[in-house]
């Protein structure tokens, strides 16, 4: 089984520019997260979709961040226009009902200079 | 307030050596707890996943107990290797697919 896909790996951009994130999930996992990760922190959820609708943004910044689901399986994560903080890894996972957790992808980190 | 606490903060510990890591939750309605192991720079790979009905899964030298009475968890990691230098973080699902994380335990193995 293919795991969950992320790119780019890494990124790195300068405050105020804009950088993008793509995830694929497993084949057929209904449910897809993006998660930030800063250095040293736990995860923390940006936003859960169950097939292309947003179940949670509550702690999204949509001021700058947006993500969309298209057609209920790749997702892409959009930063506009990014700030220092922003540097952390970005985490993509995704699970299906009656899976015990989830499984997550490597991974993108992005530094903001 | 649900909720996923985990000790030591960090643990260094020489490389042959065995260590508990601990993780302490309040969770409601508690559906499952699982450990992932994450390298740095790396998304979180899952060790061990347990239900309520279960009070130990192992995973090679890694061996997850759980007490859903006192909702505390450990995992267990016997004879330590160099590659088991990572973050261990402690996640507990409820009521469907939502999940809450642990700050995670920062471990480093010495040779």
């Amino acid at each position: 089984e293919a795991g969950v896909a992320q790119s780019p790996r890494y990124k790195i951009i300068e405050k105020r520019q804009s950088v993008a994130f793509w995830c694929n999930p497993i084949s057929g996992h209904a449910t897809l997260y993006w998660y930030q990760q800063i250095l040293g922190q736990g995860p923390k959820l940006l936003i859960q979709f169950q097939n292309n609708g947003v179940v949670d943004d509550s702690q999204l910044p949509k001021d700058r961040f947006s993500a969309e689901r298209l057609k209920g399986v790749d997702s892409t994560l959009k930063i506009q226009p990014a700030k220092l903080e922003d540097s952390a890894v970005y985490l993509c996972a995704s699970s299906t009902a009656g899976d015990y957790g989830y499984t997550f992808g490597s991974g993108t980190r992005l530094t903001v200079v | 307030k649900n909720q996923v606490e985990q000790s030591p903060q960090s643990l260094i510990i020489l490389e042959g050596k065995n260590c508990t890591l601990q993780c302490n939750y309040t969770v409601s309605p508690f559906s499952n707890l699982r450990w992932y192991k994450q390298d740095t720079g790396r998304g979180p790979v899952s060790l061990t996943i347990m239900t309520f009905s279960e009070n130990t899964k192992s995973n090679g030298r890694y061996t997850a107990t759980l007490d859903a009475d006192t909702k505390q968890s450990s995992l267990h990691i016997t004879a330590s290797q160099l590659s088991d230098s990572a973050s261990y973080i402690c996640v507990v699902g409820y009521y469907g697919q939502n999940f809450v994380f642990g700050p995670g335990t920062r471990l480093s193995v010495l040779p």
